[in-house]
């Protein structure tokens, strides 16, 4: 059974560098064709895809924000991380991390239940 | 980058009815293209992979057609429980679709 969470501050400031952690079980990142992307969502607004990375450490970043942002893997504890920095309101969001692979369901199929960053001073 | 056109931005229906949602790519992405079902406070679930797989678990009421440019997602019946909010993504680089948002007539 896969299962991933999302994890990290729930308030930070303008300008400050935002740290979330998917946590996640039922997959590893070593296995080949699998990775772990990042989409947020501004509250009642669409969803945006961020980043994903691949069991190879091929990373892909959304071109509009590939700048701010960093994405990481830790294989051994099953997380994956990702970094934005200079956070503006405007990035007030529920931040989701999801699988994917390339192979079979080549989607992002399975889904955390999301946290709900807030940018405010 | 792709562009994902998704229209109606929202539609009322009523139980019963046959829904349509359709997405158009600014560039022609092949079939690789799913949708996907959000109910308030809950994350996107997967509804429809290469544009007409049905994801396994997924009411067959619910289907996906097209490639290239053009797409659409189908649900034959309407059922109470599928008044959500609904997205269609570009998995060729990445991009959803605006949102339609279906609600009760």
């Amino acid at each position: 059974q896969i299962t991933l969470k999302e994890s990290g501050p729930t308030l930070v400031k303008p300008t400050q560098t935002l740290t979330l952690t998917c946590t996640f079980s039922g997959f590893s990142l070593s296995t080949s064709g699998v990775g772990v992307g990042w989409i947020r969502q501004p509250p009642g607004k669409a969803l945006e895809w961020l980043a994903l990375i691949y069991w190879d450490d091929d990373k892909r970043y959304s071109p509009s924000l590939k700048s701010r942002l960093t994405i990481t893997k830790d294989t051994s504890k099953n997380q994956v991380v990702l970094t934005m920095t200079n956070m503006d309101p405007v990035d007030t969001a529920t931040y989701y991390c999801a699988h994917r692979a390339i192979f079979g369901v080549a989607f992002f199929d399975y889904w955390g239940q999301g946290t709900l960053v807030t940018v405010s001073s | 980058a792709i562009q994902m056109t998704q229209s109606p931005s929202s539609l009322s229906a009523s139980v019963g009815d046959r829904v349509t949602i359709t997405c158009r790519a600014s560039q022609g992405i092949r079939n690789d293209l799913g949708w996907y079902q959000q109910k308030p406070g809950k994350a996107p679930k997967l509804l429809i992979y290469a544009a007409s797989s049905l994801q396994s678990g997924v009411p067959s009421r619910f289907s996906g057609s097209g490639s290239g440019t053009d797409f659409t997602l189908t649900i034959s019946s309407l059922q109470p429980e599928d008044f959500a909010t609904y997205y269609c993504l570009q998995d060729y680089s990445w991009t959803f679709g605006q949102g339609t948002k279906v609600e009760i007539k």
